[in-house]
């Protein structure tokens, strides 16, 4: 497709269920993001990829979020033990290098019951 | 963490004013964009503005950059009902976005 494509559009599960969020960027864009937003607030930042490396991953709350983008293109996001307070929409992004316009998905709606 | 903070929190206008937001960081950038969400999940690129840059236009969008203060402008005109949105600057940091938590505007028409 044309744009980011991020699947499932929406998730619920149960707490304490381990969950997988996927990416998948534009074609050639050597930039990734993965960013979390709750209702009303600004997305909050988790983690940049610059080719299949994490450039930066210190938005990640804490150890039970991982991130992989093993080739350079696919990302998932993973949650492990979820919890309630991990409720929101996780929203992923794909830019051709690093800070510059990025293009958004529409994000995963993740409900933790 | 978040980078940027946007001033108002939100915004009502009439259709055909202009909205100014507005947009403080931190820590010193490379560059600063703009972006707007439609209630739902997308965010829309609008402009991107270099350090070097103090001022841009796209269209009817008008965006300042002072270094020296570490803050940005986003300006409106002859705002439309359609331009009801939230709009979140970004700013680099180590070369990542960090968004602010947006200016809600409404447009009334």
């Amino acid at each position: 497709g044309a744009g980011v494509s991020q699947t499932p559009s929406n998730k619920v599960t149960e707490k304490g269920k381990y969950v997988e969020l996927r990416c998948d960027p534009i074609s050639g864009h050597t930039a990734l993001y993965w960013y979390r937003q709750s209702l009303g607030q600004g997305p909050e930042f988790l983690i940049y990829f610059q080719g299949t490396g994490a450039a930066d991953d210190s938005g990640l709350p804490n150890d039970r979020f991982f991130a992989v983008r093993p080739e350079g293109s696919v990302s998932t996001l993973k949650i492990q033990r979820t919890e309630r307070g991990d409720s929101a929409v996780y929203l992923c992004a794909s830019s051709p290098v690093g800070y510059t316009e990025a293009f958004f998905g529409q994000g995963t709606r993740l409900t933790v019951v | 963490s978040q980078q940027g903070e946007e001033d108002p929190q939100a915004l009502s206008i009439q259709e055909g004013e202009n909205a100014t937001m507005n947009c403080s960081y931190k820590t010193s950038i490379n560059n600063l964009q703009w972006y707007r969400q439609n209630s739902g999940r997308g965010l829309v690129h609008l402009i991107l503005i270099r350090s070097n840059e103090r001022e841009k236009h796209s269209g009817r969008l008008r965006v300042t950059l002072d270094t020296s203060k570490k803050s940005s402008s986003l300006l409106i005109t002859a705002s439309r009902a359609a331009d009801t949105a939230s709009y979140f600057c970004a700013t680099d940091d180590n070369n990542d976005m960090r968004f602010g938590a947006g200016t809600r505007l409404t447009v009334k028409p």
